[in-house]
């Protein structure tokens, strides 16, 4: 039981440059989510999707898209990479509203 | 806004204390509450979820209960351990909106041999 398996592990990009993040599940959950991890920020949600076909906006969603065709995967874009987007992303998933698992992230470099 | 504070930030004990990790948030109106670990450079690991309608919930040298009505969370681990040194998250999931979480910043914690 693989759990929330995040493709790739390790990023570095150019400035402007684009790149997709994926994110799959084998728990058959509903419920999916990108974080990012910054130092003294914690936790900030970018988007998340209640079921496949459907997205929405979290706190800081400027400058990523998402999208969910299928339920058991979440796709994270970024389309002009910035330096402010160097971060640790996380996806999860959960069923519902109960217990959320977590991706082991990917570390992103935007130079 | 449903506010999530984990003090202190960081803190060191001696192998075999008992750990205390407090956590409190400002809006007592919530679905559960779940305790992770974040070891460095890794992702979260769920350790304890705990429904509105708890006081408790127990996993090994885990213990972690619920008040409510006060906005608390407290994490206790049993006789800890060096293996035990990580950073502990606590989330809040309101049971209005879209359900989201809500995290705290995390207790870094050092367990000295």
């Amino acid at each position: 039981n693989a759990g929330v398996t995040q493709t790739p592990k390790f990023r570095v990009l150019k400035t402007g440059q684009s790149m997709t993040l994926l994110c799959a599940q084998d728990m058959n959950h509903e419920y999916m989510y990108w974080y990012r991890q910054d130092p003294g920020m914690g936790l900030r949600l970018i988007h998340y999707s209640v079921g496949e076909g459907t997205t929405a906006k979290g706190e800081v969603p400027d400058g990523y898209n998402v999208s969910r065709l299928k339920k058991q995967n979440f796709l994270l874009g970024l389309e002009s990479a910035a330096p402010s987007q160097t971060s640790v992303y996380f996806c999860a998933s959960s069923r519902g509203h109960q217990e959320a698992f977590f991706g082991q992230g990917t570390r992103l470099t935007v130079v | 806004k449903q506010e999530v504070t984990q003090i202190p930030a960081a803190l060191s004990v001696p192998e075999g204390e008992n750990l205390v990790l407090n956590c409190s948030f400002t809006d007592s109106a919530i679905y559960n509450l779940q305790w992770f670990r974040q070891d460095p450079g890794k992702g979260l690991t769920s350790l304890l979820l705990i429904q509105s309608s708890q006081r408790e919930q127990t996993s090994g040298r885990l213990n972690a209960s619920l008040d409510k009505s006060s906005g608390r969370s407290t994490l206790y681990i049993a006789a800890s351990q060096p293996g035990d040194s990580a950073t502990y998250l606590c989330a809040v999931r309101p049971p209005y909106g879209n359900n989201r979480l809500a995290f705290g910043k995390g207790n870094q914690v050092v367990v000295i041999p």
